[in-house]
């Protein structure tokens, strides 16, 4: 089973931040957390991962809590093209820790 | 990062014959990943395939049923046997790319299955 809870669908409006919740709490102390979108008919893609630490690149940000428990996606202003099912994921940093998808969150961006 | 190439794009295929998907990648690789999306489902992965040794299959999946291959560092084949319209999914391939602090997975672009 997914080491993962998040809301099934939400709506975004076009520009504003889209701010995607993930609940973590089994996360052991080396399992990083890490986000994937996949849009509609292509291939899972990465977005982001995080230890502790907030991070930030050029497609997002990512709140980890103080307690690890959980998490938040941010996509500071959402396009259109940003509608897809995100994924959150939690793992270790070997080769051998297989990743399991949850279901993901549907993100609708909407005019 | 790692760009990935799967053949066929789709295919629809008669129940009880079977299909070999590939999966080719630009640059070498140490593990490879298969997995299955149902319609409407997410990503449930089959097995993982190390190049020089047996695949490791998930619960549920046998070798028998998903027979794969891994011949080098860059390509792998996923075989889907005997099919019936249970099968009918997409199949990716993924592998892992190491990078500093990272272990980001990609994937290709998937094989439409439909069993008919």
């Amino acid at each position: 089973d997914a080491k993962t809870t998040q809301p099934t669908s939400m709506d975004c409006a076009e520009g504003r931040a889209a701010n995607l919740p993930c609940n973590h709490s089994t996360i052991s102390g080396n399992e990083y957390v890490y986000w994937y979108r996949q849009i509609h008919s292509q291939g899972p893609q990465y977005i982001i991962h995080g230890l502790k630490n907030n991070e930030t690149n050029e497609m997002a940000s990512l709140i980890i809590t103080e307690d690890r428990k959980s998490s938040t996606l941010i996509l500071p202003h959402a396009t259109l093209r940003d509608t897809a099912v995100y994924y959150c994921i939690v793992r270790v940093h070997t080769s051998y820790d297989k990743v399991i998808f949850g279901p993901g969150t549907s993100l609708s961006v909407i005019p | 990062s790692a760009v990935i190439s799967q053949k066929p794009s789709r295919d629809i295929c008669q129940r009880g014959t079977s299909l070999t998907i590939q999966c080719q990648v630009d640059s070498q690789v140490t593990m490879m990943f298969w997995y299955r999306q149902q319609p409407g489902q997410s990503l449930t992965l089959i097995a993982t395939a190390n190049q020089g040794s047996e695949a490791t299959y998930e619960s549920g999946f046998v070798i028998d049923k998903f027979p794969i291959s891994r011949p080098n560092l860059t390509f792998s084949t996923l075989t889907v046997s005997n099919m019936s319209p249970e099968d009918s999914s997409i199949y990716l391939c993924s592998v892992e790319s190491l990078g500093g602090n990272s272990y980001e997975q990609y994937f290709g672009p998937g094989t439409r299955l439909t069993v008919t």
